[in-house]
């Protein structure tokens, strides 16, 4: 059973549109990162967000967390074709010693 | 900068043999992860350790076993490879046990390994 659940799991758009991926769970985290994977490489943090409702920007992305701390998303807006890549959100819960993750999104970001 | 250093990056075992992944990190930390990353499921984690020779199950350790007799390397092992463990590992170390995400305790990963048994 998968605690994290992403969407969508595939997502191919053009440059410079806006896209959101979505991080769902039934179970309540304390705090929820944002990682990228590039293709040969391991996942690199983007962002971590620790308070229910809290809204982060890096740049173009903005991260939110949801009110009930179960849920997160991305937004990129003006998608580049850096951006390409697997992106992972991870949660903490109170009392565990590491991070259970989402199932993934895979982006590209077509010139 | 931190650096997560693993071994091998990329191995072909027959069915049956033994494989050690080897994992090295430089910046003292106390945590130590072996993931293994599969397309549609994720990072699901095999092992974990906290200290030297110290070590916990993750979410499937069935068919590894690890070793940490140095706090800088983390070695996973499989002692009898079978096909289903053709996977991409990855090996991460963070700062402390606990208080992940809110007190900026990050987990930091190496490049993984790519296994694949035949």
């Amino acid at each position: 059973t998968q605690l994290l659940e992403q969407s969508p799991q595939f997502l191919s758009i053009q440059e410079g549109e806006n896209l959101t991926v979505y991080c769902n769970s039934s179970s309540v985290f304390s705090s929820l990162q944002w990682y990228r994977q590039e293709p040969g490489e391991g996942p690199v943090l983007l962002v971590t967000v620790v308070t229910g409702g809290e809204v982060k920007k890096l740049k173009r992305l903005t991260f939110q967390f949801g009110d009930a701390r179960k849920d997160s998303s991305l937004h990129i807006t003006a998608a580049q074709p850096g951006d390409t890549g697997l992106y992972l959100c991870a949660g903490e819960r109170t009392g565990a010693n590491n991070l259970f993750f989402g199932t993934g999104t895979r982006l590209t970001v077509i010139p | 900068d931190v650096k997560v250093t693993q071994s091998s990056r990329y191995l072909v075992k027959r069915t049956g043999e033994k494989v050690f992944l080897e994992c090295v990190q430089d910046m003292d930390h106390e945590n130590m992860f072996w993931y293994r990353q599969d397309p549609g499921l994720g990072l699901r984690l095999i092992y974990f350790s906290y200290d030297v020779k110290m070590k916990e199950k993750g979410d499937i350790p069935e068919g590894y076993s690890v070793s940490r007799e140095k706090k800088e390397r983390f070695s996973l092992i499989l002692e009898s490879a079978s096909t289903n463990q053709t996977s991409m590992y990855l090996c991460a170390s963070s700062l402390y046990l606990g208080g992940i995400g809110g007190s900026g305790n990050t987990i930091y990963f190496g490049e993984g390994s790519w296994l694949t048994v035949v």
